[in-house]
């Protein structure tokens, strides 16, 4: 399995709080991503970043933002969270575009 | 835009029966096929995929999938399901510059 893990795996939070979450891997790949999951949805690509400082928004990037200084970590932040947010967040790398390998997922409840 | 489609939200067999999980996707260019499974409370884990050359690819667990241009299909299969196979299932398309787009999934139950 790909190095790849995500921190927290659970979070609860409350409508306006930010939320901040980690993926961090091991295998010195270029290219993060971060989706949701949701019933009924899928996957669906929020950010994804193809270097250091290099990101760009996917198809559901309204309210989140990213961060990658440096290449084994890609945080992905909730300004101010909002319950239609409440979702599966997972991580992917790739050390090509089309070749994702996922983590393990946040569950990330906002009341 | 690329898309997929996978027409089934649900899907039911029987232990032991063949399985066929169809995917229809659209993409300009060449497109770069891809089968994830994903068990309850899991992360994906990639069955296999298509780049090139050989249109039916080979991949774990004793799935395949054949590769049809023309229909713009890249249907998922099985001989024998096994209990351990219930799961959803997902296809994706990408390619050389864009990152993967992803179907809404389809659940299999496998039934004694």
């Amino acid at each position: 399995d790909a190095g790849i893990t995500q921190s927290p795996r659970h979070k609860v939070t409350e409508t306006g709080t930010p939320v901040t979450l980690r993926c961090h891997q091991t295998e010195n790949h270029r290219y993060m991503y971060w989706y949701r999951q949701d019933p009924g949805h899928g996957l669906r690509l929020i950010h994804y970043s193809y270097g250091v400082k290099d990101t760009d928004k996917g198809e559901v990037s309204d309210g989140y933002s990213v961060s990658r200084s440096k290449t084994e970590d890609f945080l992905l932040t909730l300004e101010s969270a909002t319950s239609s947010q409440t979702s599966v967040y997972f991580c992917a790398i790739s050390d090509r575009y089309y070749e994702q390998f996922f983590g393990p997922g946040t569950r990330l409840t906002v009341l | 835009a690329q898309s997929v489609t996978q027409p089934d939200i649900h899907i039911t067999v029987s232990e032991g029966a063949s399985l066929e999980l169809r995917c229809n996707y659209s993409y300009g260019a060449t497109p770069y096929l891809f089968w994830y499974v994903q068990s309850p409370g899991q992360g994906l884990q990639l069955l296999l995929k298509y780049f090139s050359g050989d249109t039916l690819v080979q991949g774990i667990k004793g799935f395949e999938a054949e590769f049809k241009r023309s229909q713009s299909s890249f249907n998922l299969r099985k001989p024998s399901v096994h209990w351990s196979d219930a799961a959803e299932y997902f296809c994706a398309v990408g390619g050389r510059n864009t990152p993967l787009v992803f179907g809404k999934g389809t659940r299999l139950s496998v039934i004694a």
